[in-house]
């Protein structure tokens, strides 16, 4: 069974600066997907950055950049300069070739202070 | 707006009742996905369907839930005979197609309270 685990408790981040969220995933299939998604309070899933099991490069969109470690199953967020905006439940998901359902992690709290 | 919606936004029903949402998918999108997200948790998986074909039910779907896709284009998730555990958030998103890297466009969600 596929699982993704996000550990970290709430996070509080002062505007501008940098934060890293924390995923890794369990699979034995060698080709997957990695996504994460921003939830704010309205409920919505926003997409935020995608990251392929065979991609050289790490993934950025942005403010939004992915440090994926394939070794250590690790795909970990990091949003630089933070903004009020960003205050948000984040979710990490993978996905599989051939039916793309996300199995979702429990979500990492954020909370961005001016 | 051509983004994923869904209706209603917010249902409280009695146990016991049925009760239908629908969800209307971006319109080139051809695979229509719902998911069920609790208080605390991430979305977690129900169904999805590649146009009007239903193609994977989770186990979390009883016998008690279906979901259809007519037409090949909205699609309707019920639930029959609701029950206190059945409050949840219940989200659809669509994608284009089914390979891994395709992202999936999530709706509003339509939150549900059985009391």
């Amino acid at each position: 069974a596929q699982k993704i685990t996000q550990t970290q408790p709430g996070m509080f981040v002062q505007e501008k600066e940098a934060v890293t969220l924390d995923c890794t995933y369990d699979t034995s299939d060698p080709s997957y997907g990695l996504f994460w998604y921003k939830q704010p309070s309205s409920g919505e899933m926003i997409f935020l950055i995608y990251q392929g099991s065979y991609d050289q490069q790490n993934a950025t969109e942005g403010r939004y950049s992915l440090n994926f470690q394939k070794a250590r199953k690790s795909a970990n967020l990091v949003i630089s300069a933070s903004q009020l905006g960003d205050s948000a439940m984040y979710f990490c998901a993978m996905s599989f070739y051939g039916n793309n359902r996300l199995a979702f992690g429990k979500g990492n709290q954020v909370v961005v202070i001016p | 707006d051509t983004g994923v919606s869904q209706d209603p936004r917010h249902k409280i029903t009695k146990r016991g009742q049925n009760v239908t949402f629908r969800c209307d998918p971006i319109s080139e999108h051809n695979r229509l996905y719902w998911y069920r997200q609790t208080l605390g948790q991430g979305p977690e998986f129900l169904t999805y369907f590649q146009n009007e074909a239903q193609l994977e039910k989770s186990r979390l779907l009883s016998d008690r839930f279906s979901a259809e896709r007519p037409k090949g284009s909205f699609s309707t998730l019920e639930i029959q005979r609701t029950e206190q555990g059945d409050s949840a958030m219940y989200l659809c998103a669509s994608s284009l197609d089914g390979t891994s890297g395709s992202e999936q466009y999530f709706g509003p969600g339509t939150r549900l309270t059985v009391t």
